[in-house]
């Protein structure tokens, strides 16, 4: 099993649409999970942390549970400028040496 | 502004010549780090470091270098490049010395083509 799992997508939603993606992850130990945003060839750029069993940031939730090994992201009211690839970032637990591990992300297209 | 550089952007160059990719960070950060992404692999660790003089290997450190001998700056070295290290190459940093626990900040990234 990957460390770190996302269904690659692409999912392809019209705008104001709601969407979800699911992340699961292998390390019981891991405490505070991220969600980043990549757009084409650039650079990541954090959306979210998760370090309980859940945040909220306007249109976006990101929920936790630690018994199934999962976060998941919803978007809500999908606008254009969201079409992206969006990558589950999980740290590795306590002081270990590879810090983060990425999953390989999911590309979400929101269509006129 | 607060800001993690890489240079060069872009890089062709041929198999066996050595090369630098520079990574500043202005943020007085103690954790600096290189990733490699490939298509479908997603971001692949390369070396790590977290503190000045401490570094360590990643998930894929063969045929990479590194150093750390000031806070602010972490090179990536290729000594002999070969083909499959094209890639797109990512510098991070992060303010916590485990990095995990607290967001990264990454470069606009450097792609290099291995000829």
């Amino acid at each position: 099993r990957k460390e770190v799992e996302q269904d690659p997508g692409p999912f392809n939603v019209p705008e104001g649409a709601t969407v979800a993606f699911n992340c699961t992850y292998s390390n019981s130990a891991s405490q505070s999970f991220f969600w980043y945003r990549q757009d084409c060839r650039k650079e990541p750029k954090l959306l979210m942390s998760v370090y309980s069993s859940g945040n909220e940031d306007g249109r976006f939730t990101a929920q936790l549970n630690r018994a199934s090994q999962y976060i998941s992201l919803l978007i809500r009211d999908s606008k254009l400028s969201d079409s992206a690839t969006y990558l589950c970032v999980v740290p590795e637990g306590g002081t270990g040496r590879r810090a983060l591990t990425f999953g390989s992300g999911t590309r979400l297209q929101v269509q006129p | 502004e607060a800001q993690v550089t890489q240079n060069p952007r872009y890089l062709i160059t041929v198999t066996g010549k050595k090369l630098t990719v520079t990574c500043s960070q202005n943020m007085n950060h103690e954790y600096m780090s290189w990733y490699r992404q490939d298509p479908g692999l997603g971001l692949r660790q390369i070396y790590y470091s977290m503190n000045v003089e401490v570094t360590d290997k990643g998930d894929v450190p063969e045929g990479y270098k590194v150093s750390r001998k000031e806070k602010r700056n972490f090179p990536l070295i290729l000594e002999s490049p070969s083909p499959n290290q094209t890639s797109l190459y990512f510098c991070a940093s992060s303010l916590s010395r485990t990095g995990g626990h607290q967001p990264q900040h990454f470069g606009d990234g450097t792609r290099l083509s291995i000829l």
